[in-house]
Protein backbone atom coordinates (compact mmCIF):
# COMPACT_ATOMS: atom_id res chain seq x y z
CA UNK A 1 0.00 0.00 0.00
CA UNK A 2 1.43 3.87 -0.92
CA UNK A 3 1.60 5.50 2.01
CA UNK A 4 1.49 9.72 1.25
CA UNK A 5 2.93 11.88 4.22
CA UNK A 6 1.86 15.36 3.78
CA UNK A 7 4.39 18.38 5.19
CA UNK A 8 3.13 20.59 8.32
CA UNK A 9 0.35 22.92 9.28
CA UNK A 10 1.23 26.20 7.70
CA UNK A 11 0.88 30.23 8.81
CA UNK A 12 1.10 32.94 6.02
CA UNK A 13 0.33 36.12 5.64
CA UNK A 14 -1.77 37.53 2.53
CA UNK A 15 0.61 37.84 0.11
CA UNK A 16 3.42 35.58 0.62
CA UNK A 17 4.26 32.39 -0.98
CA UNK A 18 3.72 28.84 -0.22
CA UNK A 19 5.25 24.88 -1.40
CA UNK A 20 3.09 22.48 0.06
CA UNK A 21 4.54 18.89 -0.17
CA UNK A 22 3.13 15.10 -0.53
CA UNK A 23 6.05 12.54 -0.66
CA UNK A 24 4.96 8.94 -1.35
CA UNK A 25 6.17 5.94 -0.27
CA UNK A 26 6.62 4.18 -3.43
CA UNK A 27 8.50 0.61 -3.18
CA UNK A 28 10.02 2.21 -6.36
CA UNK A 29 6.87 2.30 -8.34
CA UNK A 30 6.49 5.96 -9.66
CA UNK A 31 4.10 5.55 -12.65
CA UNK A 32 0.99 7.06 -10.91
CA UNK A 33 -0.71 10.45 -10.00
CA UNK A 34 -0.90 12.28 -7.37
CA UNK A 35 -3.87 14.42 -6.78
CA UNK A 36 -4.81 17.52 -4.64
CA UNK A 37 -8.08 18.30 -2.66
CA UNK A 38 -9.33 21.34 -1.29
CA UNK A 39 -11.75 21.43 1.75
CA UNK A 40 -12.27 24.58 3.28
CA UNK A 41 -13.60 24.78 6.24
CA UNK A 42 -16.74 23.44 6.81
CA UNK A 43 -16.97 22.81 3.08
CA UNK A 44 -17.15 19.80 1.12
CA UNK A 45 -14.36 18.64 -0.90
CA UNK A 46 -12.77 20.25 -4.14
CA UNK A 47 -10.38 18.41 -7.05
CA UNK A 48 -7.95 20.75 -7.85
CA UNK A 49 -5.95 18.79 -10.27
CA UNK A 50 -3.33 16.12 -10.72
CA UNK A 51 0.08 15.15 -11.30
CA UNK A 52 2.14 12.41 -12.73
CA UNK A 53 5.47 11.23 -10.37
CA UNK A 54 6.86 9.64 -13.42
CA UNK A 55 6.51 12.45 -16.09
CA UNK A 56 5.03 15.02 -14.58
CA UNK A 57 2.23 15.18 -16.56
CA UNK A 58 -0.63 17.57 -15.07
CA UNK A 59 -3.97 17.79 -15.23
CA UNK A 60 -6.02 20.91 -13.61
CA UNK A 61 -9.53 21.87 -12.99
CA UNK A 62 -10.15 24.85 -14.47
CA UNK A 63 -11.27 26.47 -11.20
CA UNK A 64 -7.69 26.15 -10.30
CA UNK A 65 -5.61 26.40 -12.96
CA UNK A 66 -3.68 30.08 -12.75
CA UNK A 67 -4.30 30.20 -9.18
CA UNK A 68 -1.61 26.83 -7.97
CA UNK A 69 1.11 25.29 -9.54
CA UNK A 70 1.13 21.47 -9.49
CA UNK A 71 4.25 19.92 -9.72
CA UNK A 72 6.34 16.87 -8.60
CA UNK A 73 10.06 15.60 -7.99
CA UNK A 74 10.23 12.14 -9.49
CA UNK A 75 14.01 11.70 -7.44
CA UNK A 76 12.03 12.08 -4.27
CA UNK A 77 8.68 11.03 -5.15
CA UNK A 78 7.15 13.92 -3.77
CA UNK A 79 4.27 15.81 -5.20
CA UNK A 80 3.95 19.90 -4.68
CA UNK A 81 0.82 22.41 -4.17
CA UNK A 82 2.34 26.03 -4.44
CA UNK A 83 1.07 29.37 -4.25
CA UNK A 84 2.95 32.36 -5.57
CA UNK A 85 1.04 35.18 -3.55
CA UNK A 86 -1.72 33.75 -0.99
CA UNK A 87 -4.99 34.95 0.22
CA UNK A 88 -7.09 34.66 3.10
CA UNK A 89 -9.84 32.63 0.79
CA UNK A 90 -6.62 30.25 0.32
CA UNK A 91 -7.01 29.10 4.08
CA UNK A 92 -8.46 25.43 3.82
CA UNK A 93 -6.87 21.84 4.53
CA UNK A 94 -5.31 19.98 1.46
CA UNK A 95 -5.12 16.55 1.01
CA UNK A 96 -2.96 14.75 -1.40
CA UNK A 97 -4.06 10.99 -2.65
CA UNK A 98 -3.35 8.89 -4.90
CA UNK A 99 -6.16 7.39 -7.38
CA UNK A 100 -6.62 3.27 -7.59
CA UNK A 101 -6.48 2.15 -11.44
CA UNK A 102 -10.21 2.70 -11.42
CA UNK A 103 -9.72 6.63 -10.79
CA UNK A 104 -11.02 7.04 -7.18
CA UNK A 105 -8.75 7.75 -4.59
CA UNK A 106 -7.87 5.29 -2.32
CA UNK A 107 -4.97 6.38 -0.44
CA UNK A 108 -5.17 9.78 1.13
CA UNK A 109 -2.34 12.04 3.39
CA UNK A 110 -3.20 13.18 6.44
CA UNK A 111 -4.01 16.92 5.05
CA UNK A 112 -2.04 20.06 5.39
CA UNK A 113 -3.78 23.39 7.17
CA UNK A 114 -3.18 25.70 5.34
CA UNK A 115 -4.14 29.28 7.20
CA UNK A 116 -3.91 32.92 5.74
CA UNK A 117 -3.80 35.49 7.89
CA UNK A 118 -2.87 38.99 8.68
CA UNK B 1 -19.92 17.73 -14.97
CA UNK B 2 -21.90 18.69 -12.09
CA UNK B 3 -23.12 15.91 -9.29
CA UNK B 4 -25.96 16.78 -7.16
CA UNK B 5 -26.49 14.88 -3.75
CA UNK B 6 -29.46 15.06 -2.34
CA UNK B 7 -30.51 14.63 0.74
CA UNK B 8 -27.75 17.44 2.17
CA UNK B 9 -28.94 16.31 5.80
CA UNK B 10 -30.00 13.22 7.13
CA UNK B 11 -31.28 12.37 10.67
CA UNK B 12 -31.56 8.70 11.12
CA UNK B 13 -31.23 5.56 13.67
CA UNK B 14 -28.88 3.18 14.34
CA UNK B 15 -30.19 0.36 12.57
CA UNK B 16 -32.14 2.08 9.89
CA UNK B 17 -31.75 1.62 6.19
CA UNK B 18 -30.59 4.65 4.77
CA UNK B 19 -30.11 5.93 1.05
CA UNK B 20 -28.21 8.94 -0.40
CA UNK B 21 -28.30 10.07 -4.17
CA UNK B 22 -26.07 11.80 -6.37
CA UNK B 23 -27.39 12.88 -10.26
CA UNK B 24 -24.80 13.63 -12.88
CA UNK B 25 -25.58 16.36 -14.83
CA UNK B 26 -24.56 14.04 -17.74
CA UNK B 27 -24.22 10.46 -18.49
CA UNK B 28 -20.84 8.97 -16.72
CA UNK B 29 -21.26 5.65 -17.13
CA UNK B 30 -20.30 3.52 -13.99
CA UNK B 31 -17.64 5.98 -13.26
CA UNK B 32 -18.94 7.24 -9.64
CA UNK B 33 -16.93 6.69 -6.62
CA UNK B 34 -18.57 6.94 -3.21
CA UNK B 35 -16.70 8.47 0.01
CA UNK B 36 -17.06 8.83 3.71
CA UNK B 37 -15.58 11.48 5.62
CA UNK B 38 -15.56 11.91 9.20
CA UNK B 39 -14.38 15.04 11.39
CA UNK B 40 -10.96 16.03 11.17
CA UNK B 41 -10.08 13.34 9.08
CA UNK B 42 -9.13 12.12 5.55
CA UNK B 43 -12.13 10.22 2.93
CA UNK B 44 -12.38 7.67 2.75
CA UNK B 45 -13.15 5.50 -0.42
CA UNK B 46 -15.82 3.41 0.17
CA UNK B 47 -17.15 2.14 -3.16
CA UNK B 48 -15.82 2.36 -6.92
CA UNK B 49 -17.34 1.94 -10.27
CA UNK B 50 -20.64 2.55 -9.02
CA UNK B 51 -21.29 -0.56 -7.32
CA UNK B 52 -18.10 -2.32 -6.56
CA UNK B 53 -16.70 -2.12 -2.45
CA UNK B 54 -13.43 -1.10 -1.66
CA UNK B 55 -11.33 -3.62 0.04
CA UNK B 56 -12.00 -3.87 3.92
CA UNK B 57 -15.75 -1.97 3.73
CA UNK B 58 -18.10 -3.28 5.55
CA UNK B 59 -20.82 -5.09 3.19
CA UNK B 60 -23.54 -2.52 4.86
CA UNK B 61 -22.12 -0.30 2.25
CA UNK B 62 -23.96 -0.76 -1.34
CA UNK B 63 -23.68 1.32 -4.53
CA UNK B 64 -25.67 1.27 -7.81
CA UNK B 65 -26.98 2.96 -10.74
CA UNK B 66 -25.73 3.79 -13.75
CA UNK B 67 -25.47 6.84 -16.37
CA UNK B 68 -26.87 9.85 -14.49
CA UNK B 69 -28.54 8.41 -11.41
CA UNK B 70 -26.61 6.58 -8.47
CA UNK B 71 -27.06 5.50 -5.04
CA UNK B 72 -25.27 4.61 -1.95
CA UNK B 73 -27.34 2.83 0.56
CA UNK B 74 -26.15 1.83 3.99
CA UNK B 75 -28.44 -1.23 5.27
CA UNK B 76 -28.13 -1.49 9.10
CA UNK B 77 -26.83 2.04 10.46
CA UNK B 78 -24.08 1.17 13.02
CA UNK B 79 -22.62 4.08 15.58
CA UNK B 80 -19.48 4.40 13.06
CA UNK B 81 -21.82 5.19 10.09
CA UNK B 82 -22.42 8.65 11.13
CA UNK B 83 -20.59 10.54 8.82
CA UNK B 84 -20.30 12.95 5.47
CA UNK B 85 -20.59 11.08 2.25
CA UNK B 86 -19.45 12.22 -1.22
CA UNK B 87 -19.70 10.94 -4.43
CA UNK B 88 -17.28 11.71 -6.78
CA UNK B 89 -17.05 11.19 -10.70
CA UNK B 90 -14.07 9.96 -12.47
CA UNK B 91 -15.77 9.79 -16.02
CA UNK B 92 -13.90 12.96 -17.21
CA UNK B 93 -11.30 15.69 -16.04
CA UNK B 94 -12.23 17.45 -13.53
CA UNK B 95 -13.34 14.54 -11.29
CA UNK B 96 -15.95 16.36 -9.36
CA UNK B 97 -17.23 15.69 -6.77
CA UNK B 98 -20.87 15.98 -4.93
CA UNK B 99 -21.55 18.66 -2.57
CA UNK B 100 -21.60 16.14 0.45
CA UNK B 101 -24.71 14.29 2.54
CA UNK B 102 -24.39 14.75 6.01
CA UNK B 103 -25.39 11.79 7.69
CA UNK B 104 -26.76 12.70 11.59
CA UNK B 105 -27.92 10.83 14.43
CA UNK B 106 -31.55 11.11 15.19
Amino acid sequence: EVRLVQSGAELKKPGESLKISCQASTNGLISYWIGWVRQMPGKGLEWMGMVHLGDSDIRYSPSFEGLVVISADRSVSTAYLQWRSLRASDSAMYYCARPSPYGPFESWGQGTLVTVSS
Amino acid sequence: IQLTQSPSFLSASVGDRVTITCRASQGISSYLAWYQQKPLRAPKLLIYAASTLQSGVSSRFSGSGSGTEFALTISSLQPEDFATYYCQQVYSYPYSFGQGTKLEIK
